[in-house]
């Protein structure tokens, strides 16, 4: 099956600066990578995706890269405001199917 | 709301009680998931339903017993339940879509159902 490492679990950072988060997969069928954020006490939520076809998508301040060939995909935030400060989750699925494999997450602290 | 209700928010229960967690989604998809969320590991994927046939069973243990009566609900029974299945259980809907279809098959969460065991 499918292996999903994420890196760091935590991450703090100061507002206004960039935050990095990083995946990788292990399974070369996934083609379908989401990114979900969650607040504390709150749902996951679904913040940005990219699919194996593109190498970048990019949504305001966020952004995602994807390397293909050495399976990877990271998350990008810039200009991080506080209320940035989440849990943030990759994850990798086929397009189609219902198996999502998470990664472990990754505790965001903006300071203000 | 997002459309995927679950209750009860909290349960604490003994281990020999029986209870039963819900789920409920009005976003017309035919997929419904259970997840566990324990701190510091991955969502572990417990059972996922499609058009009410349940598609997976990830080893979970007979004390977690599914039930999907339609497409738009979920229900985890929870019988014996050890204190180390204290838990975040997520309920998640998607639209299952097919190898032709455009878009991908976006998971919507609920809010989860914090439980303990004690």
């Amino acid at each position: 099956g499918e292996n999903v490492e994420q890196h760091p679990s935590t991450l703090s950072v100061q507002e206004g600066d960039s935050a990095v988060i990083k995946c990788t997969y292990s399974d070369s069928a996934s083609n379908y990578f989401p990114w979900y954020k969650q607040e504390l006490g709150k749902r996951p939520q679904l913040i940005i995706d990219i699919r194996s076809n593109v190498g970048e998508k990019k949504d305001q301040r966020i952004a995602v890269t994807l390397n293909k060939t050495a399976k990877h995909f990271s998350l990008h935030i810039t200009e991080t405001q506080p209320e940035d400060s989440a849990v943030y989750f990759c994850a990798a699925s086929r397009r189609t199917g219902n198996q999502f494999y998470f990664g472990t997450g990754t505790s965001l602290t903006v300071i203000p | 709301e997002t459309g995927v209700t679950q209750t009860p928010r909290h349960l604490v229960m003994g281990m020999t009680n029986k209870k039963s967690l819900k789920c409920e989604q009005h976003l017309g998809h035919n997929a419904m998931y259970w997840y566990k969320q324990s701190a510091k590991k991955p969502l572990e994927l417990m059972f996922v339903y499609n058009f009410k046939e349940q598609t997976e069973n990830n080893s979970v243990p007979s004390r977690f017993s599914p039930e999907c009566p339609n497409s738009s609900h979920l229900f985890l029974h929870l019988h014996t339940l050890q204190p180390e299945d204290s838990a975040l259980y997520l309920c998640a809907s998607s639209q299952d879509k097919r190898d032709r279809e455009t878009g991908a098959n976006v998971l919507t969460f609920g809010a989860g159902s914090r439980l303990t065991v004690l």
